[in-house]
């Protein structure tokens, strides 16, 4: 069965800092990875994806990932935060056998402190 | 209009009721998606649909059944309504496996 761990459930940090968010995941086939995004009372968006290719992903709103196989991460990174990324944010797997269901992380609540 | 429409937005029930949640898209995808998401658990599926003959449990589908009328349409019920499944509701849409999914907007579902 395949998993994602969230490694942090709240990551408080202050407007301008770096922020770094992991994510773990186990499975027994190769996966397609994802990183999505919930701001209060919304649904989520994509904000970024890895299907293959390049290990460094760069997404919507200054935000990028980076896939390492061998330790089986896609950790997300912001080299500046914004108050307006305070949301939560969930990363997400999709087997390459699972017919394309998603399967999610526990989410990390990212709070951006003035 | 929102690519993937959720009615309704918010709904509270009695123990024991029968509730539908409504889903549509405008994406003109094949597989929509059912998932509820619950405090510090994340989003776990509760039923799947890949056309509208194909309709597949997920990992949490006691106490839901789903319908899937149109290729646009993708209904929720819950049956008898109990007070664990107050929850966040969010339906979904992808065009194939490895493409990302776009969410509805939620309905927030509180049974008492």
């Amino acid at each position: 069965a395949q998993s994602v761990t969230q490694l942090d459930s709240q990551v408080p940090v202050f407007e301008e800092a770096p922020v770094e968010l992991r994510c773990n995941y186990s499975s027994s086939v190769s996966v397609y990875l994802f990183w999505y995004v919930q701001y209060p009372n919304q649904g989520l968006q994509l904000l970024l994806k890895y299907l293959s290719g390049s290990t460094l992903v760069k997404g919507i709103n200054g935000f990028e990932a980076e896939f390492n196989k061998s330790q089986t991460s896609f950790h997300l990174r912001k080299p500046s935060v914004h108050i307006s990324d305070t949301a939560e944010y969930f990363c997400a797997v999709i087997p390459y056998n699972q017919g394309g269901k998603l399967i999610f992380g526990q989410g990390t609540e990212l709070s951006v402190k003035p | 209009d929102a690519d993937v429409t959720q009615t309704p937005r918010n709904r509270i029930t009695k123990t024991g009721k029968r509730i539908m949640l409504e889903c549509s898209q405008t994406k003109g995808h094949d597989r929509m998606y059912w998932y509820r998401q619950d405090p510090g658990l994340g989003l776990r599926l509760i039923y799947y649909s890949f056309d509208v003959k194909d309709i597949n449990k997920g990992e949490i589908s006691d106490g839901y059944s789903v319908s899937r009328q149109a290729q646009a349409k993708f209904s929720l019920s819950l049956e008898s309504a109990i007070p664990n499944q107050t929850a966040l509701y969010f339906c979904a849409t992808s065009a194939y496996q490895g493409s990302g999914y776009t969410f509805g907007s939620g309905t927030r579902l509180t049974v008492v």
